[in-house]
């Protein structure tokens, strides 16, 4: 695609529950990171892949959050037993190898009730 | 590590004025930094960047910033603001051994009256 894909648009959830959030890099952009952007805050990094392996995840909040990248394109970041602090904007980028930028999809807006 | 801190978190000016957003930074290591804009439901989209050389970055919409180290601050200008220069800016700093883990100030949201 033209850019980073990140759905769904907004998610609303229970407490306790299990949600998956996937990320479509730009095509053939082998670094793809995770960020998460609390109300009235900068993006905070979760975890950084280079291909398919996740090269630093020391942004994960705990070990309810988990990411993979089973191909080294598409990744999900999956949350188990949400909780309401988990609400934010969860934010995906893209680059190349060498690249000048990253680029940011539009975001998945999690609600957890 | 890296941090940023965003001086005013919102800024309004006149159309045609000059925006000025102040972003100071801490860093162990020379650090690479980043303007990003963000338009209401829209992604992040860098402006500008410093790593290395030229302390003077010109970005796209008539934006630039000076990296100035001995004041720790790389500060946001464009000379006539624009209507649809109205958006949230954000500050990032990075170690340079990864680009893009970058670490974000809380950002200014700039609204431009007419």
């Amino acid at each position: 695609g033209a850019g980073v894909s990140q759905t769904p648009s907004n998610k609303v959830t229970e407490k306790g529950k299990y949600v998956e959030l996937r990320c479509d890099p730009i095509s053939g952009h082998t670094a793809l990171y995770w960020y998460r952007q609390s109300l009235g805050q900068g993006p905070e990094f979760l975890i950084y892949f280079q291909g398919t392996g996740a090269a630093d995840d020391s942004g994960l909040p705990n070990d309810r959050f988990f990411a993979v990248r089973p191909e080294g394109s598409v990744s999900t970041l999956k949350i188990q037993r949400t909780e309401r602090g988990d609400s934010a904007v969860y934010l995906c980028a893209s680059s190349s190898q060498g690249g000048t930028e990253a680029f940011f999809g539009q975001g998945t807006r999690l609600t957890v009730v | 590590a890296q941090s940023v801190t965003q001086l005013g978190s919102h800024v309004s000016v006149s159309e045609g004025a000059l925006v000025l957003l102040r972003c100071n930074y801490s860093s162990s290591v020379p650090p690479y930094l980043f303007w990003y804009v963000q338009y209401p439901n829209q992604g992040l989209q860098l402006l500008l960047k410093y790593t290395t050389g030229a302390t003077l970055v010109k970005g796209i919409n008539g934006f630039e910033a000076e990296f100035k180290k001995s004041e720790t601050s790389f500060h946001l200008t464009k000379p006539s603001a624009h209507m649809s220069d109205a958006a949230e800016y954000f500050c990032a700093v990075s170690d340079g051994s990864n680009d893009y883990k970058l670490s974000f100030g809380a950002g200014t949201t700039v609204t431009v009256r007419a």
